[in-house]
């Protein structure tokens, strides 16, 4: 069973900031890896698939890299609506399983 | 415009049983495979269950393998969750899914599960 270790837990930044999110996965699970964005009181909402892809209608200021057991999510510069709890996720290797998330606050 | 809209959560005792529905539309549901996922109080996501397109195949969390069946109606588009034998730590919201290759590319907004006596 792969284990999805994100940090940091909680991300304290300002709006305009860069914010650099990591996953880390206890074996290699290739590109498959997505990230979710959840605000309170709402469903989670896919970001990035495949690694790097953008999901339809996320803006450019998101990006995601990395394959392998190590992976990163980058948004470029902090809007306010930004600020929510991130989850990385891995689709390799039954069963698909999620990190514990990291929020930015 | 795709829509999600799960239903059916609510207050079971320990050992009792709840059936989740996930109605679907604007898309062609049979075309995909649907998961749930669910969230504890205060704590991440976690995966529960998926469903193949055409409801072949289907594959639980071991947490709740033995307990819970996933089936679908794709001749009404509604995706269920039978839940048995619940615990006290199955209480979470509920979300079921749409999914593509894997991810979840659509959500429903959730159904509270509260299993406590």
């Amino acid at each position: 069973e792969i284990v999805l270790t994100q940090s940091p837990a909680t991300l304290s930044l300002s709006p305009g900031e860069r914010a650099t999110l990591s996953c880390r996965a206890s074996q290699s699970v290739g590109i498959y890896v997505a990230w979710y964005q959840q605000k309170p009181g709402q469903a989670p909402r896919l970001l990035i698939f495949d690694a790097s892809d953008r999901a339809t209608g996320i803006p450019a200021r998101f990006s995601g890299s990395g394959s392998g057991t190590d992976f990163t999510l980058t948004i470029s510069s902090l809007e306010p609506e930004d600020f929510a709890v991130y989850y990385c996720h891995q689709r390799s290797i039954r069963p698909p399983a999620f990190g514990q998330g990291t929020r930015v606050e | 415009e795709v829509q999600l809209l799960d239903s059916g959560g609510g207050l079971v005792q320990p050992g009792g049983s709840l059936r989740l529905s996930c109605a679907a539309s604007g898309f062609t549901f049979s075309s995909y495979a649907m998961s749930w996922v669910r969230q504890a109080p205060g704590k991440g996501l976690e995966w529960v269950s998926s469903i193949s397109g055409r409801g072949v195949n289907a594959n639980y969390a071991d947490s709740v393998k033995g307990r819970f069946t996933i089936t679908r109606d794709n001749s009404k588009s509604i995706l269920f969750l039978q839940m048995d034998s619940l615990r006290t730590e199955d209480t979470a919201v509920y979300y079921c899914a749409k999914e593509l290759r894997g991810d979840y590319v659509d959500w429903g907004r959730g159904t509270l599960v509260t299993v406590s006596s």
